[in-house]
């Protein structure tokens, strides 16, 4: 099966520029996660959306970030406008189920913002 | 917070011996603990989970343990290849929520 795909794989804009990210899941996976991870930290979520309802978005700075998933399949991840402490990689992963799960998450390769 | 934890940054092992990756958490409420592996420029990787009614899991040259009284859980890899060189990260799922440790880089050395 394909896995999650994830464009770009590299972004450098300057500090105040806004910048977005797109992710297709796995097909069928009803599950979608945006992770921000900061080099020498693991992944943090950002938001989870089942189908294009938000799941949990409570560690998203909404000042500055949103996402959307319309239709329910692939997303978008919004950062407008972008300070230094964002230059991270951003992940998104998708899953068949919802919760805790022992099957794990499927991930993108990510997306690899630099922030100057 | 950080309620999953890798004290260990980076682990040096000898080809054909074991590898121990250690990782300790505080939520009791967590359902399942998980392993992903993470090679440069790639995401994450599901490799093992265990769940928190069991104290083992194997999947073949992997074995994750699970001590709940202590909060703590192990990834043993026998033999250690080369091609486990990577970063693994333990994770805690439950409660609609997977948290990360920061990851403890693995070093097989030929």
């Amino acid at each position: 099966e394909a896995g999650v795909a994830q464009s770009p794989r590299y972004k450098i804009i300057e500090k105040r520029q806004s910048v977005a990210f797109w992710c297709n899941p796995i097909s069928g996976h009803a599950t979608l996660y945006w992770y921000q991870q900061i080099l020498g930290q693991g992944p943090k979520l950002l938001i989870q959306f089942q189908n294009n309802g938000v799941v949990d978005d409570s560690q998203l700075p909404k000042d500055r970030f949103s996402a959307e998933r319309l239709k329910g399949v692939d997303s978008t991840l919004k950062i407008q406008p972008a300070k230094l402490e964002d230059s991270a990689v951003y992940l998104c992963a998708s899953s068949l189920d919802w919760g805790g799960t022992e099957y794990g998450y499927t991930f993108g390769s990510g997306t690899r913002l630099t922030v100057v | 917070d950080q309620q999953v934890k890798q004290n260990s940054p980076s682990l040096s092992v000898q080809e054909g011996r074991i590898s121990i990756l250690n990782c300790d958490y505080t939520n009791s409420m967590f359902d399942y603990f998980l392993w992903y592996k993470k090679y440069p420029a790639e995401g994450p990787t599901f490799l093992i989970s265990i769940s928190s009614i069991k104290d083992k899991n194997e999947d073949g040259r992997f074995t994750v343990f699970l001590n709940k009284s202590a909060k703590h859980l192990s990834l043993h890899i026998v033999p250690s290849q080369p091609g486990d060189s990577a970063v693994y990260f333990c994770a805690a799922s439950g409660n609609n929520d997977m948290r990360f440790g920061a990851g403890t880089r693995l070093t097989v050395k030929p």
